[in-house]
């Protein structure tokens, strides 16, 4: 296992296009976390698995915005009907949760969105 | 909400200590991170710390932190032309403890 793994690395597509990006997470770990990171910013939180539960959303993810964790492996972050304003870095991140809480989140490489 | 402030650029030559500076606003974080990102890359985590401790040390890396003031720093030793990259500052709270709030990050440019 050599990390969180993101596909694809880059996506340009058309506005008004649908997107999908997947994320394969560290292997034993039950918490998967998407974030959103555009130009000269620190990245934002958008959603978070604990294994195939959607637990937390943020206010930014719209509703063109949906994430999955079927098997509470991989997980997609589908994008609906894409603007200009969504073209950003897009940060998958895993972590391993036990009773005694969660330390560290280890992120993947990101797929970066251009909407054209 | 919470927040997360840090300075935008810091230049040091090699061979200097880097010190690049945080603060937030949550009185709840629990846990306090350093990331580093190079270009094109995603982040890495250099080091954390534990809302009870008020340092650690790792190698080149120091991190201290001043609950009371809301401060956190992380210095680098003998900072070397690969530490160029920028430097994200994050906390996570006890509310949301596995979600993080980062700043913009510091870009660190370390010149020969």
């Amino acid at each position: 296992d050599t990390g969180v793994s993101q596909d694809p690395r880059h996506k340009i597509t058309k506005r008004g296009q649908n997107v999908t990006f997947r994320c394969d997470p560290i292997s034993e770990h039950n918490r998967l976390y998407w974030y959103r990171q555009t130009l000269g910013q620190g990245p934002e939180f958008l959603t978070y698995f604990q294994n195939e539960a959607q637990l937390e959303k943020s206010r930014l993810l719209s509703d063109r915005f949906s994430a999955e964790r079927p098997k509470g492996s991989f997980s997609t972050l589908e994008i609906q009907r894409t603007e200009q304003g969504d073209s950003a870095m897009y940060l998958c991140a895993s972590s391993l949760v036990r009773g005694s809480g969660n330390t560290e989140a280890f992120f993947g490489q990101g797929t970066r969105l251009t909407v054209v | 909400g919470e927040d997360v402030e840090q300075s935008l650029f810091l230049s040091v030559r090699e061979g200097d200590s880097s010190v690049i500076n945080c603060t937030y606003t949550d009185s709840s974080s629990t846990y306090l991170y350093w990331y580093k990102q190079e270009p094109g890359a995603g982040l890495q985590l250099l080091t954390y710390i534990f809302s009870n401790m008020d340092m650690k040390q790792d190698q080149r890396l120091t991190v201290l932190l001043n609950k009371k003031d809301k401060h956190l720093s992380l210095r680098i030793a003998d900072t070397q032309t690969g530490d160029s990259a920028i430097y994200f500052c994050a906390e996570s709270s006890l509310s949301g403890y596995s979600t993080l709030t980062f700043g913009k990050g510091t870009m660190l440019l370390v010149s020969p």
